[in-house]
């Protein structure tokens, strides 16, 4: 079955420290790969996908992410986090079969928290 | 351009009494999703809309949820009776197509915030 793993429930970063959050994925086919922040009390913000083409893809918001197939990951990565990037990061695969195109998967996601 | 508006953001209800959410979805998607997000969790699809026919409702417990999307613009989700369990944030998003074709580039709205007591 389909699912994604994101092995870190919560990361402190300090203020302009790179970041790095993880994301492995089971799916047998081809994935289209996404992050989306959650900031407290608004609904999901797209910050990249990924569905074919160059492994590296830039984001909103100075975020990249990379897809290794070898590996099943998609993380997120950021070279300097600034506190308004404290959110809750979540990592998606689409369902691509039949008519449901557009269903994600959702991960549990990464809580950050930014010291200053 | 109009983000995804979802009402109310916030209801208090008793077990076993009924809900309903409404959502209206960026003018011009074709495709509108409910999700449920319980806390600590990633958002769950409950139900998948294209226009006004039912694309994906597998995991919509039918037994006491049920959706609706007429005229294939604004949607609402209905619970009845709730359930202790369902305490959760209800997410709607809507989707274009491109090339014909949906994609999981989806706009969510805030969000509707149940507790059930």
């Amino acid at each position: 079955a389909q699912s994604v793993t994101q092995p870190d429930i919560h990361i402190t970063v300090s203020e302009g420290a790179s970041l790095e959050l993880r994301c492995n994925y089971s799916y047998g086919a081809t994935p289209y790969l996404f992050w989306y922040v959650q900031s407290p009390g608004q609904g999901l913000q797209l910050l990249l996908k990924y569905f074919s083409g160059d492994t590296l893809v830039q984001g909103i918001k100075g975020f990249e992410a990379e897809f290794k197939r070898s590996q099943s990951s998609f993380n997120l990565r950021k070279p300097s986090v600034h506190w308004s990037d404290a959110a809750e990061y979540f990592c998606a695969v689409e369902l691509n079969y039949g008519g449901s195109q557009g269903n994600l998967i959702f991960g549990k996601g990464t809580k950050l928290s930014v010291k200053p | 351009e109009a983000g995804v508006a979802q009402s109310p953001r916030y209801k208090i209800i008793e077990k076993r009494q009924s809900v309903a959410f409404w959502c209206n979805p960026i003018s011009g998607h074709a495709t509108l999703y409910w999700y449920q997000q319980i806390l600590g969790q990633g958002p769950k699809l409950l139900i998948q809309f294209q226009n006004n026919g039912v694309v994906d409702d597998s995991q919509l417990p039918k037994d006491r949820f049920s959706a609706e999307r007429l005229k294939g613009v604004d949607s609402t989700l209905k619970i009845q009776p709730a359930k202790l369990e369902d305490s959760a944030v209800y997410l709607c998003a809507s989707g274009a197509s491109t090339s014909g074709r949906n994609t999981g580039e989806l706009f969510f709205g805030e969000g509707s915030r149940l507790t059930v007591l």
